[in-house]
């Protein structure tokens, strides 16, 4: 137990569903991660918080759609999605501004996405 | 941009075993370098760190020295059990174009799995 929460471990949807993916983390921690792990390729940075505003977007299709209402909560959107997006979608938090370089980032176990 | 390159798996070896797993990366300044590992069904969790030229992390047995020489930070264990069995991440961590915004870089992971 990391202190970093992923609903739901698993889903499948279809490509015209709209699911979200929500993360939870009470760490006191003010940066939150979206990472997508798809096998045999590096982890990919898809989305970074800090103090709850949106600070990277690394060229992520539209169909996925970030929320982070509160320094504690981050949601994945989905809608539309294709089957190369089924991958392990994982969520991650570390203390916040310009520490990342010193600290650790706290990961959660992931959802498994499978879309179908 | 950064970049991590550490040796593909998966790798097997008998219990007690030495290990050695490759890790080079690519980065403008000074970065910090972890090694992460994924047990299965789990997220990742950080193995050890090192944030500056010559230091070497430790935990668990394992160790990692910092080589800004040869921009690496190969991973080892002496004697390695059952449990080790995991999924191990070489990432560096850098600043990004703004304050606070920074973010770990990974590499492919290794799949590590250690027969009795």
């Amino acid at each position: 137990e990391t202190g970093v929460t992923q609903t739901p471990r698993h889903l499948v949807m279809g490509m015209t569903n709209k699911k979200s993916l929500k993360c939870e983390q009470h760490l006191g921690h003010n940066a939150m991660y979206w990472y997508k792990q798809s096998a045999k390729k590096p982890l990919e940075l898809m989305f970074v918080y800090s103090l709850e505003e949106r600070v990277e977007n690394n060229s992520v299709p539209s169909r996925f759609s970030p929320e982070c209402p509160n320094s504690s909560h981050l949601f994945l959107h989905l809608h539309t999605l294709q089957p190369e997006d089924s991958a392990l979608y994982l969520c991650a938090s570390s203390l916040g501004p310009g520490t990342l370089l010193n600290t650790e980032a706290f990961f959660g176990q992931g959802t498994r996405l499978t879309v179908v | 941009g950064n970049s991590v390159t550490q040796m593909e798996g998966p790798v097997t070896l008998s219990e007690e075993a030495f290990l050695t797993i490759n890790c080079t990366y690519t980065a403008t300044g000074y970065p910090s370098l972890f090694w992460y590992v994924q047990y299965p069904g789990e997220g990742l969790q950080l193995l050890l760190k090192a944030t500056k030229a010559d230091d070497k992390g430790s935990n668990k047995g394992f160790e990692a020295t910092y080589r800004k020489e040869t921009t690496s930070f190969h991973l080892e264990k002496g004697s390695v059990q059952v449990s080790d069995s995991a999924v191990y991440f070489c990432a560096l961590s850098s600043r990004g174009s703004n304050f606070g915004n920074e973010k770990l870089t990974f590499g492919t992971g290794t799949r590590l799995t250690i027969i009795p």
